[in-house]
């Protein structure tokens, strides 16, 4: 029984370079979430997929952040033109349906 | 909107002493509540949940906490703080059981021997 896993788990890149972070749910689970914690900060809700229904984005900071899941399986969530104040710890969750959300141990990103 | 507010980044008790960490929320709904911690180096675990069922919940390693509508609260205890309490604990509300969390700050407990 694995649990949620998040590839790489860590990656530092330039600013202005496109980063993809790659989250795998825990088998079976619905939904999936992507929040962001940055240095000395709570998590910020950024993403969030149930089933097939369209995605909740309202918590994106900018254009230059999007995300995909392929149906109930792997999530990607893609930063174009990386910039340094989102340098952060990203993190995944997945849920059954409506019960407890299971977070990954995350990608620390940094951007130079 | 719903919104978190935890007092006190930074928290600091001796081992054996009672824990207790704040958090007080804003809800235009009835709330769903969550108490998860945070240990170094690795990722969030969910310590209790408060889904409109008992006022009180117990959840694990000892610690418990009270929903109380009328303050808008839901304040993590522990009677005995362990050292293995030491981490950074999260409170964070919900709409439903389901849907996005929104988190506080984040208290850093410190335990001291």
């Amino acid at each position: 029984g694995a649990g949620v896993s998040q590839s790489p788990s860590n990656k530092v890149t330039e600013k202005g370079k496109d980063v993809e972070l790659r989250c795998d749910p825990i088998s079976g689970h619905t939904a999936l979430y992507w929040y962001r914690q940055r240095l000395g900060q709570g998590l910020e809700f950024l993403i969030y997929f149930q089933g097939n229904s369209a995605p909740d984005k309202s918590g994106l900071p900018s254009d230059r952040f999007s995300a995909e899941r392929t149906g109930e399986s792997v999530s990607t969530l893609t930063i174009q033109r990386t910039q340094q104040e989102d340098s952060a710890v990203y993190l995944c969750a997945s849920s059954f349906s409506y019960n407890e959300q299971f977070f990954g141990p995350g990608t620390r990103l940094t951007v130079l | 909107a719903q919104s978190v507010t935890q007092l006190g980044s930074h928290v600091s008790v001796s081992e054996g002493a009672l824990v207790l960490l704040r958090c007080n929320y804003s809800s235009s709904v009835p709330p769903y509540l969550f108490w998860y911690v945070q240990y170094p180096n690795q990722g969030l675990q969910l310590l209790l949940k408060y889904t409109s069922a008992a006022t009180l919940v117990k959840g694990i390693n000892g610690f418990e906490a009270e929903f109380k509508k009328s303050e808008t609260s839901f304040h993590l205890t522990k009677p005995s703080a362990h050292m293995s309490d030491a981490a950074e604990y999260f409170c964070a509300v919900s709409e439903g059981q389901g849907g996005k969390l929104i988190f506080g700050q984040g208290t850093e407990l410190s335990v001291k021997p």
